[in-house]
């Protein structure tokens, strides 16, 4: 149980364009899911929660006009990187917390997305 | 305030020698503690958590960790480590009630013949 997918794993755009990224909890209902955003060779760095039938709450330093999540469903949250450059380029991991993690915040993990912006 | 600390970037083992990677947190109040496994260009696994009952907590593929409060640690150990194991280990921490993760940097593991 508690599986997490996201789609796509891959993806190559040009600069200027929009991508979006799916991440869906399969087996479990996520109110609460997170994304996450992973340079080369370096730790997870929290990008924004996403709370479903709210607005996400962006971590400092990140663009909510860049990066637009929606957390239509229970499901399902979607970030969307508008208008992407070259340094938008990362790995972006979602997250999601199932209703069973309590007060302990236990999240699992979608495989990722890998996003390149030429 | 929370945060966590892998005291070590890089672990080299040998094949069925055994592996430390070292874990220190700080919390406000009583942590919850996980460790996950990350593999290149993968997500990320959850081998443990501690959420304040044994302290002594096993995980999957043989791995364990220990809360020391004293210490204020929380290091992974395996008795016999597998070439699969290499990979990158995130030690993780959250407080109760709190809603986000705190990653630490990371300690890349590796595993020769």
């Amino acid at each position: 149980g508690a599986v997490v997918s996201q789609h796509p794993s891959r993806v190559i755009c040009k600069s200027g364009t929009s991508v979006k990224i799916e991440c869906r909890s399969l087996d479990f209902q996520a109110t609460t899911m997170f994304w996450y955003r992973q340079f080369p060779k370096k730790s997870l760095m929290l990008m924004a929660t996403s709370n479903e039938g709210s607005k996400a709450t962006y971590e400092q330093g990140v663009e909510k006009d860049k990066f637009l999540i929606n957390h239509a469903s229970l499901t399902l949250s979607t970030l969307t990187v508008t208008s992407a450059h070259p340094e938008d380029s990362s790995f972006y991991i979602c997250s999601a917390r199932p209703p069973t993690s309590g007060s302990y915040n236990e999240q699992f993990f979608g495989p990722g997305t890998r996003l390149t912006v030429l | 305030a929370q945060s966590v600390t892998q005291l070590d970037s890089h672990v080299s083992v040998s094949e069925g020698t055994p592996v430390l990677l070292r874990c220190n947190y700080s919390s406000s109040y009583s942590p919850s503690l996980f460790w996950y496994v990350q593999h290149p260009n993968k997500g990320l696994q959850l081998l443990l958590k501690y959420t304040s009952a044994a302290t002594l907590v096993k995980g999957i593929n043989g791995f364990e960790a220990e809360f020391k409060k004293s210490e204020t640690s929380f290091h992974l150990t395996k008795p016999s480590a597998h070439m699969s194991d290499a990979a990158e280990y995130f030690c993780v921490v959250s407080s109760f009630g709190y809603n986000k993760l705190i990653f630490g940097a990371g300690t890349r593991l590796a595993v020769h013949p």
